[in-house]
Protein backbone atom coordinates (compact mmCIF):
# COMPACT_ATOMS: atom_id res chain seq x y z
CA UNK A 1 0.00 0.00 0.00
CA UNK A 2 1.22 3.69 -0.85
CA UNK A 3 2.14 5.14 2.58
CA UNK A 4 4.26 8.43 3.27
CA UNK A 5 4.76 8.88 7.19
CA UNK A 6 5.90 11.75 9.02
CA UNK A 7 7.61 10.69 12.22
CA UNK A 8 7.18 13.70 14.34
CA UNK A 9 4.16 15.22 15.26
CA UNK A 10 5.89 18.42 16.97
CA UNK A 11 9.20 20.36 16.27
CA UNK A 12 9.99 23.44 18.03
CA UNK A 13 12.92 25.55 16.86
CA UNK A 14 14.75 28.58 17.70
CA UNK A 15 14.15 31.61 15.17
CA UNK A 16 17.17 31.29 13.32
CA UNK A 17 18.23 27.72 13.89
CA UNK A 18 18.22 25.05 11.42
CA UNK A 19 15.37 23.00 10.36
CA UNK A 20 14.91 19.61 9.27
CA UNK A 21 11.20 17.62 8.86
CA UNK A 22 11.60 13.67 8.08
CA UNK A 23 9.41 12.27 5.70
CA UNK A 24 9.59 8.52 4.73
CA UNK A 25 7.17 6.88 2.15
CA UNK A 26 6.56 3.36 1.09
CA UNK A 27 5.35 2.98 -2.68
CA UNK A 28 6.38 0.14 -5.11
CA UNK A 29 8.06 2.37 -7.41
CA UNK A 30 9.53 5.85 -6.69
CA UNK A 31 6.42 8.26 -6.25
CA UNK A 32 6.21 12.05 -6.93
CA UNK A 33 7.05 13.70 -3.57
CA UNK A 34 5.69 17.10 -2.56
CA UNK A 35 5.95 19.25 0.97
CA UNK A 36 3.15 21.68 1.54
CA UNK A 37 2.36 24.38 4.44
CA UNK A 38 -0.55 24.58 5.94
CA UNK A 39 -0.83 27.92 8.11
CA UNK A 40 -4.47 28.02 10.22
CA UNK A 41 -7.38 29.11 8.29
CA UNK A 42 -5.24 28.61 5.14
CA UNK A 43 -5.40 25.79 2.41
CA UNK A 44 -2.39 24.07 1.44
CA UNK A 45 0.80 25.75 -0.26
CA UNK A 46 2.75 23.70 -2.05
CA UNK A 47 6.59 24.33 -0.95
CA UNK A 48 8.25 21.93 -3.80
CA UNK A 49 8.09 18.89 -5.56
CA UNK A 50 10.29 15.99 -6.90
CA UNK A 51 9.50 13.82 -9.88
CA UNK A 52 12.82 12.85 -11.01
CA UNK A 53 16.57 13.92 -11.60
CA UNK A 54 17.92 16.05 -9.24
CA UNK A 55 17.78 14.56 -5.88
CA UNK A 56 18.30 17.94 -4.23
CA UNK A 57 15.09 20.32 -4.91
CA UNK A 58 14.79 23.67 -4.12
CA UNK A 59 11.92 25.63 -3.11
CA UNK A 60 9.59 28.86 -2.40
CA UNK A 61 10.89 30.68 0.78
CA UNK A 62 14.04 29.27 1.22
CA UNK A 63 13.15 25.71 1.65
CA UNK A 64 14.77 22.93 0.08
CA UNK A 65 14.59 18.76 0.34
CA UNK A 66 16.59 16.25 -0.42
CA UNK A 67 15.50 12.85 -1.61
CA UNK A 68 17.41 9.51 -0.52
CA UNK A 69 16.48 6.59 -2.56
CA UNK A 70 18.22 4.03 -0.01
CA UNK A 71 16.00 5.38 2.81
CA UNK A 72 13.27 5.82 1.31
CA UNK A 73 13.04 9.39 2.50
CA UNK A 74 12.09 13.07 1.40
CA UNK A 75 13.09 15.23 4.34
CA UNK A 76 12.87 19.29 4.29
CA UNK A 77 15.19 21.43 5.13
CA UNK A 78 15.88 25.08 5.94
CA UNK A 79 18.95 26.46 6.97
CA UNK A 80 17.35 29.73 8.91
CA UNK A 81 13.73 29.84 10.19
CA UNK A 82 11.90 32.91 10.67
CA UNK A 83 9.05 32.83 13.13
CA UNK A 84 6.14 33.42 10.24
CA UNK A 85 7.90 29.49 9.55
CA UNK A 86 5.58 28.38 11.89
CA UNK A 87 2.65 26.44 10.47
CA UNK A 88 1.75 22.46 9.71
CA UNK A 89 4.29 20.49 7.19
CA UNK A 90 3.09 17.72 5.46
CA UNK A 91 4.48 15.65 3.29
CA UNK A 92 3.01 13.61 0.16
CA UNK A 93 3.26 11.46 -2.53
CA UNK A 94 2.05 10.60 -5.43
CA UNK A 95 1.21 6.75 -7.02
CA UNK A 96 -2.31 7.06 -8.66
CA UNK A 97 -3.62 9.58 -6.36
CA UNK A 98 -2.02 12.20 -3.52
CA UNK A 99 -1.24 10.54 -0.21
CA UNK A 100 0.01 13.23 2.58
CA UNK A 101 1.49 12.24 5.65
CA UNK A 102 -0.04 12.56 8.97
CA UNK A 103 2.05 15.67 9.04
CA UNK A 104 4.63 17.79 11.50
CA UNK A 105 3.70 21.28 13.72
CA UNK A 106 6.78 23.80 13.59
CA UNK A 107 7.26 25.41 16.44
CA UNK A 108 9.62 28.55 16.49
CA UNK A 109 10.87 30.17 19.17
CA UNK A 110 12.22 33.61 19.64
CA UNK B 1 -6.20 35.44 -11.30
CA UNK B 2 -8.97 33.94 -8.53
CA UNK B 3 -7.88 31.47 -6.70
CA UNK B 4 -9.50 28.38 -4.99
CA UNK B 5 -13.03 29.58 -3.03
CA UNK B 6 -15.12 27.14 -1.18
CA UNK B 7 -18.10 27.82 0.60
CA UNK B 8 -19.56 27.89 3.38
CA UNK B 9 -16.24 28.66 5.85
CA UNK B 10 -17.92 26.46 8.42
CA UNK B 11 -21.11 24.01 8.93
CA UNK B 12 -22.67 22.47 11.93
CA UNK B 13 -25.00 19.99 11.13
CA UNK B 14 -26.56 16.75 13.30
CA UNK B 15 -26.25 12.92 12.66
CA UNK B 16 -27.95 11.64 9.62
CA UNK B 17 -28.27 14.97 8.04
CA UNK B 18 -27.61 15.60 4.62
CA UNK B 19 -24.69 18.39 3.86
CA UNK B 20 -23.44 20.15 0.29
CA UNK B 21 -20.23 22.03 -0.09
CA UNK B 22 -19.41 24.17 -2.75
CA UNK B 23 -16.16 24.67 -4.74
CA UNK B 24 -14.81 26.67 -7.29
CA UNK B 25 -11.64 25.97 -8.92
CA UNK B 26 -9.02 28.24 -10.15
CA UNK B 27 -8.95 30.05 -13.96
CA UNK B 28 -9.01 27.49 -16.36
CA UNK B 29 -8.41 24.33 -14.16
CA UNK B 30 -11.08 21.59 -15.45
CA UNK B 31 -9.92 19.26 -12.76
CA UNK B 32 -11.62 19.09 -8.81
CA UNK B 33 -10.13 16.85 -6.08
CA UNK B 34 -11.72 16.53 -2.46
CA UNK B 35 -9.83 15.77 0.63
CA UNK B 36 -11.48 15.41 4.02
CA UNK B 37 -8.73 16.14 7.27
CA UNK B 38 -9.73 15.14 10.29
CA UNK B 39 -7.91 16.88 13.35
CA UNK B 40 -4.50 16.05 13.91
CA UNK B 41 -4.28 13.96 10.47
CA UNK B 42 -3.18 14.79 6.76
CA UNK B 43 -6.05 15.40 3.98
CA UNK B 44 -7.55 12.09 2.88
CA UNK B 45 -8.60 11.81 -0.91
CA UNK B 46 -11.84 11.54 -1.17
CA UNK B 47 -12.27 11.69 -5.08
CA UNK B 48 -11.66 13.78 -8.49
CA UNK B 49 -13.55 14.88 -11.49
CA UNK B 50 -11.99 15.80 -14.69
CA UNK B 51 -14.36 17.57 -17.23
CA UNK B 52 -17.57 16.59 -15.61
CA UNK B 53 -16.79 13.22 -14.44
CA UNK B 54 -15.41 10.95 -11.35
CA UNK B 55 -12.13 10.39 -12.39
CA UNK B 56 -10.76 8.43 -9.31
CA UNK B 57 -11.74 7.82 -5.81
CA UNK B 58 -10.61 7.16 -2.35
CA UNK B 59 -11.78 5.02 0.42
CA UNK B 60 -15.13 6.44 0.91
CA UNK B 61 -18.11 4.93 1.19
CA UNK B 62 -20.99 6.07 -1.16
CA UNK B 63 -22.92 8.51 0.82
CA UNK B 64 -20.03 10.86 -0.29
CA UNK B 65 -20.41 11.71 -3.67
CA UNK B 66 -19.74 14.82 -5.84
CA UNK B 67 -20.42 16.93 -8.82
CA UNK B 68 -18.92 18.98 -11.63
CA UNK B 69 -20.43 21.30 -13.51
CA UNK B 70 -19.77 22.77 -16.96
CA UNK B 71 -17.96 25.93 -14.90
CA UNK B 72 -15.97 23.39 -13.62
CA UNK B 73 -17.05 24.14 -10.16
CA UNK B 74 -18.03 21.45 -7.92
CA UNK B 75 -19.83 20.04 -4.96
CA UNK B 76 -19.59 17.37 -2.52
CA UNK B 77 -22.22 15.93 -0.88
CA UNK B 78 -22.63 13.69 2.04
CA UNK B 79 -25.52 12.02 3.32
CA UNK B 80 -26.60 10.29 6.50
CA UNK B 81 -23.81 12.33 8.49
CA UNK B 82 -21.64 10.62 11.29
CA UNK B 83 -19.96 11.79 13.80
CA UNK B 84 -16.85 10.88 12.34
CA UNK B 85 -17.12 13.08 9.49
CA UNK B 86 -16.48 15.96 11.40
CA UNK B 87 -13.43 17.40 9.43
CA UNK B 88 -11.91 20.11 7.37
CA UNK B 89 -12.85 19.92 3.81
CA UNK B 90 -10.34 20.71 0.80
CA UNK B 91 -10.85 20.89 -2.15
CA UNK B 92 -8.01 21.68 -4.86
CA UNK B 93 -7.90 22.29 -8.44
CA UNK B 94 -5.39 21.50 -11.10
CA UNK B 95 -5.11 21.83 -14.62
CA UNK B 96 -5.12 18.23 -15.97
CA UNK B 97 -6.72 14.93 -15.50
CA UNK B 98 -3.67 14.04 -13.88
CA UNK B 99 -3.19 15.17 -10.58
CA UNK B 100 0.41 15.35 -9.90
CA UNK B 101 0.16 18.97 -12.05
CA UNK B 102 0.25 20.86 -8.86
CA UNK B 103 -2.94 21.21 -7.24
CA UNK B 104 -4.26 24.68 -5.80
CA UNK B 105 -6.05 23.65 -2.74
CA UNK B 106 -8.90 26.83 -1.01
CA UNK B 107 -9.05 27.25 2.77
CA UNK B 108 -12.03 24.27 3.15
CA UNK B 109 -15.03 24.42 4.92
CA UNK B 110 -14.95 23.02 8.48
CA UNK B 111 -17.75 20.52 8.76
CA UNK B 112 -18.96 19.90 12.73
CA UNK B 113 -21.51 16.88 12.88
CA UNK B 114 -23.33 16.84 16.24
Amino acid sequence: AQSVTQPDIHITVSEGASLELRCNYSYGATPYLFWYVQSPGQGLQLLLKYFSGDTLVQGIKGFEAEFKRSQSSFNLRKPSVHWSDAAEYFCAGYGNKLVFGAGTILRVKS
Amino acid sequence: ETGVTQSPTHLIKTRGQQVTLRCSSQSGHNTVSWYQQALGQGPQFIFQYYREEENGRGNFPPRFSGLQFPNYSSELNVNALELDDSALYLCASSPSGQSYNEQFFGPGTRLTVL
